[in-house]
């Protein structure tokens, strides 16, 4: 029932675009993104809620897919601060304020 | 203001022992989470509490591990007979109570207690 991101690492120069995709098996309510360096606690990058909104976050933007139960992750024009592992984390239409994190994909950005 | 502390930053262990790890959650947020996260891998769900709910305990992985909460504030996570592969980074996260913020529960995280079982 863990959601499923791809891909697993994504390695960038900087200024380059990347996508990373977050699947579940369940009905969902919203879906979170997180960002986790090295060492460091996660942070917090965005909510969707249901209805398939698109949301920003300086050059980082991402859309959920209600029906499809699923959501992208997209970064534009990448910086060496985007390094990190990113985490979506899905709250399910039946138990809402629990997060299930996905296995998490690896940014790395080189200059 | 002050975010979420947690305490011990790094416990080691011998294999056997209880361990407690300790929570300070954000001045009030209701809601508090922990996790387990093992080297390299992802975060896996422990335990959620929300006010004076009874707490989901469903991702505890063992009747080893146990979590209190004491009214909206501190939460303790104690591992007992403290095994090698319960070796992780053990976060714990809090939130406002959904009926006090406008649409999204947004997860403040703690620096973590680093745990290693010899």
């Amino acid at each position: 029932q863990q959601p499923v991101q791809s891909p697993q690492a994504v390695i960038l120069r900087e200024g380059e675009d990347a996508v990373i995709n977050c699947s579940s098996s369940k009905a969902l309510y919203s879906v979170h993104w997180y960002r986790q360096k090295h060492g460091e606690a996660p942070i917090f990058l965005m909510i969707l809620l249901k209805g398939g909104e698109q949301k920003g976050h300086d050059k980082i933007s991402a859309s959920f897919n209600e029906k499809k139960q699923q959501s992208s992750l997209y970064l534009t024009a990448s910086q060496l601060s985007y390094s990190g592992t990113y985490f979506c984390g899905t709250e399910s239409k039946y138990n809402t304020d629990k997060l299930i994190f996905g296995t998490g994909t690896r940014l790395q950005v080189f200059p | 203001g002050a975010g979420v502390s947690q305490s011990p930053s790094n416990k080691v262990t011998e294999k056997g022992k209880d361990v407690e790890l300790r929570c300070d959650p954000i001045s009030g947020h209701t809601a508090l989470y922990w996790y387990r996260q093992r080297l390299g891998q992802g975060l896996e769900f422990l335990i959620y509490f929300q006010g004076n709910s009874a707490p989901d305990k469903s991702g505890l992985p063992s009747d080893r591990f146990s979590a209190e909460r004491t009214g909206e504030s501190v939460s303790t996570l104690t591992i007992q007979r403290t095994q090698q592969e319960d070796s992780a980074v053990y976060l714990c996260a809090s939130s406002l109570d959904r009926l006090a913020r406008s649409s999204y529960n947004e997860q403040f995280f703690g620096p973590g207690t680093r745990l290693t079982v010899l």
